[in-house]
């Protein structure tokens, strides 16, 4: 099945500790993207990679980072240096076609700090 | 910058009846994509409509169409014949148009609608 997958579903993560969370796409999909949701704020940009090899910061890229060694795969590290790193994490990815640009969503990872 | 605007935080229908959600956004930008998501209890991001501001005609996928004004900045979601599986929470969200292609989403705050049976 074609799709996003993320992994794990919930990830709990000690004061301190630096966790990564998966994502990865059998889409063919050249954009990938990291967003975080909190309570009553939406959505907000965390990472995006527009090709392998190759990411920009979004809006709230301060205490994550991310890696894109391969096209199927967009990691992202949820360091120390996150102060209120407890929320839920979307990834996204979409094809790089300007006539049809669109992202679809995986299931998400609720990351909650202990 | 762009800014998306949801002034409806909750919104609840009758079955079966129809129900419109309300979007406003700014943005210098001339060209570029609106979208509205759809989020039900199990948090799945699902793509309900998109429209591209080029186009004058107002996008529709079955029970939902929106209501495109370009020069209000404006971006409603009207649902038809509501379902209970309409249930969750609603995002809108903007997409400038560049060279390069599908850039960043700005989310508004969401509107979370209840279907009543």
């Amino acid at each position: 099945d074609g799709g996003i997958t993320q992994s794990p579903k919930y990830l709990f993560r000690k004061e301190g500790q630096n966790v990564t969370l998966s994502c990865e796409q059998n889409l063919n999909h050249d954009a990938m993207y990291w967003y975080r949701q909190d309570p009553g704020q939406g959505l907000r940009l965390i990472y995006y990679s527009q090709i392998v090899n190759d990411f920009q910061k979004g809006d709230i890229a301060e205490g994550y980072s991310v890696s894109r060694e391969k096209k199927e795969s967009f990691p992202l590290t949820v360091t120390s240096a996150q102060k209120n790193p407890t929320a839920f994490y979307l990834c996204a990815s979409g094809p790089l076609l300007r006539t049809t640009d669109t992202q679809y969503f995986g299931p998400g990872t609720r990351l909650t700090v202990l | 910058a762009q800014t998306v605007t949801q002034s409806q935080p909750e919104m609840s229908v009758q079955e079966a009846e129809t129900v419109t959600l309300s979007c406003t956004y700014d943005t210098s930008e001339n060209n570029y994509y609106l979208f509205w998501y759809k989020q039900p209890p199990s948090r799945q991001m699902i793509l309900v409509i998109r429209q591209e501001a080029y186009k004058q005609q107002n996008a529709t996928e079955n029970r939902f169409s929106v209501n495109f004004q370009k020069a209000a900045k404006s971006f409603s979601l009207k649902i038809s014949d509501s379902q209970l599986g309409d249930t969750a929470m609603y995002f809108c969200a903007f997409m400038p148009i560049s060279n390069f292609g599908n850039e960043k989403l700005t989310f508004g705050t969401g509107t979370r609608l209840t279907i009543i049976p």
